[in-house]
């Protein structure tokens, strides 16, 4: 398996506040991104990177904002959390984006907001 | 717009053979994989297909047809761990992967 983290695993926050998940990889992999999964849609992806302060938009990127310091994190902030972004976020890895290069993904936080 | 369709729930009996059908539309195609899903855990890889015809990998095949659109996983001899959501995604034109919905597959003993 690839070499993915993220942190939290879980969190419970309140409207209003912000609140940032980390996505850690250990493969070097150029690509990063990050997907909410919610009942009834598919993944959808927020914003990724593809290079360490090289990053873009996804379908539902509003509400959220993505930084890339180093080539093995990528951070996802929500500035300020709305219950409409709870939701189970994923963070995904690829070597590229070429026909066969396969998305490799984290274990997901589970985020609520009250 | 672009459109990854997938049955939402399939039932199959332990032993048995299965096969989850994924149509789509998209601008574009890349290749399509299918990922595993158990609950309340991470996606993880199946298979990948970008040329139309069968591609079997141990008790799991998956077949594409370009022309029309459309694909779907086989799986063979089912075991109870195979309970779980398929998920199809298509490459874009953008090389971005678009996601269907996923399919949940129950196993009765």
């Amino acid at each position: 398996d690839a070499g993915i983290t993220q942190s939290p695993r879980h969190k419970v926050t309140e409207t209003g506040t912000p609140v940032t998940l980390r996505c850690h990889q250990t493969e070097n992999h150029r690509y990063m991104y990050w997907y909410r999964q919610d009942p009834g849609h598919g993944l959808r992806l927020i914003h990724y990177s593809y290079g360490v302060k090289d990053t873009d938009k996804g379908e539902v990127s509003d509400g959220y904002s993505v930084s890339r310091s180093k080539t093995e994190d990528f951070l996802l902030t929500l500035e300020s959390a709305t219950s409409s972004q709870t939701s189970v976020y994923f963070c995904a890895i690829s070597p590229g984006t070429g026909e066969a290069d396969t998305q490799y993904f984290g274990p997901g936080t589970r985020l609520t907001v009250l | 717009g672009q459109n990854i369709d997938q049955p939402t729930e399939m039932t199959a009996t332990e032993g048995a053979i299965v096969q989850i059908n994924c149509t789509y539309q998209t601008s574009g195609f890349n290749g399509l994989f299918w990922y595993q899903q158990h609950a309340g855990e991470a996606p993880t890889f199946l298979s990948y297909n970008v040329l139309d015809g069968l591609e079997e990998k141990g008790r799991f095949s998956s077949f594409l047809s370009r022309s029309k659109g459309y694909s779907y996983l086989l799986l063979k001899e089912l075991q109870m761990k195979d309970s779980a959501s398929y998920l199809c995604a298509v490459k874009d034109s953008n090389y971005q992967l678009i996601w269907g919905a996923g399919t949940k597959l129950i196993i009765k003993p």
